[in-house]
Formats: structure tokens, sequence, C-alpha cells
């Protein structure tokens, strides 16, 4: 089945621990995203990537990394977390050519 | 850069109405205009888009109406089901692939 899965789903940790959100797609796609999504403010992009080891920022980088080190994954890293990341995270990819993004489930993050 | 809006925010109806959301965007080199519907718990999915080629698509009960020259599409949804109950996006494009823009959202509720 082709997908985007995202791991953990849910996720309360402490402001400064470290922590990285899975996203693995198995549909071949060149590009992945990764989205916040807040109440009232839509789906805002923080990171893309086009293929391989080509990653760029979208609209609210600030306290995120990301790596595509494979085609198929493109972890969300938030090396010091602080409560404003606080937020619904959805990871997307779409193939070259193509309008369509495909989601994943979303992962839920509660920041202390 | 380019800008979407979206409305109305919130949009109730009665089971059986028709629906329509409308959103407008700034950048006139856009040509390809999404609609993606999330329902409470899952990621936004591909509900119909649109090309700047075309004028009006049409898939069962829903479809998109796009104009140009007043840079606004909208979505409508005919004979409204408890299912449509949903948030729905807008987003716009200047290539089919890679970078939407979204507009903020309209949760759709459908009375009984």
């Amino acid at each position: 089945e082709a997908q985007v899965t995202q791991n953990p789903r849910y996720l309360i940790t402490v402001t400064g621990k470290k922590l990285t959100v899975t996203c693995s797609q198995n549909m071949n796609h060149e590009y992945m995203s990764w989205y916040r999504q807040d109440p009232g403010l839509g789906l805002r992009q923080i990171y893309y990537s086009m293929n391989v080891e080509v990653t760029d920022k979208g609209d609210v980088p600030e306290g995120y990394k990301v790596s595509r080190k494979e085609k198929r994954n493109f972890p969300l890293i938030l090396e010091s977390p602080s409560p404003n990341q606080t937020s619904l995270y959805f990871c997307a990819s779409s193939a070259r050519g193509e309008g369509t993004q495909y989601f994943g489930p979303g992962t839920r993050l509660l920041v202390l | 850069g380019e800008n979407v809006e979206q409305h109305p925010s919130t949009l109730s109806v009665q089971e059986g109405d028709s629906a329509v959301i409308k959103c407008t965007y700034s950048d006139s080199a856009s040509n390809y205009f999404p609609w993606y519907k999330q329902e409470l718990g899952k990621g936004p999915q591909l509900i119909i888009d649109i090309r700047s080629n075309v004028g009006e698509k049409k898939d069962q009960r829903i479809a998109v109406t796009l104009n140009k020259t007043a840079k606004h599409f909208s979505l409508h949804i005919t004979e409204t089901q408890p299912e449509d109950s949903a948030v729905y996006f807008c987003a716009a494009s200047t290539d089919s692939n890679y970078q939407l823009i979204w507009g903020a959202g309209t949760k759709l509720i459908i009375k009984p």
C-alpha cells in the first residue's frame, strides 16, 4: 500500500530534550516536506527536500533540522524543543511532475 | 510572495444543501490549484485540483471553478452529506509540483 508513515504519532516531552520524528514514504517520491498545523494558522511549511541531500527552509524553520540521506526517509529533528513547538506535525511527499502531495497521519507533539 | 486567502473560516450548512468555499491568490503566475480535505485525526487528502488552462472541473458532487482574471477559485459541494464534515484547504502553486501556498482552511459542518 502506497503511504507516508510517521513515528511517533503522539509524543510528550520536556523543554530541551532532543527528539526526532521519523517520516518514511514507499512511493519513490523525490519531494518531501514537513508542516506544522496550529489552530487558525493552517499548514505552515518547516522544511522541504527536492531530492536526496537537497533540503531547503520553508516558512517556519527556526528550531528545526532535517536530513535527507535516503530517498524514502526525511526525519525532523528538534535539537532543543521549546513549548512553542507544541503542535501537530505532518510529513508529505510528492512525485516530480505531479501536483498531489501525500500526507502522513500526523504527529501530535506536546513540549512541557 | 504568494499569498492565498480562504473564506469562510467556518461554514455550517444543512444536509442536502450546497456549500461553497472561496480562495483568492496573489501571484498571477500561479497555475495549479488543489483542494484538500482533512478529516478529524488524519492528514489532508487531495479531493480535486484544477490547472490554469481550465475554467471548471467536476467530480461527482464536488466541483472547482477558476477565474484567472480575478484570481479566484472556489470549491463547490452539492447535496452535502454528513461525511463531508471536515476541514478543507485550498492551495496554489506556480508549478504542478512541489511548493504549495496554503489557505488557512475552512471548517465545514453539515447539520442533520
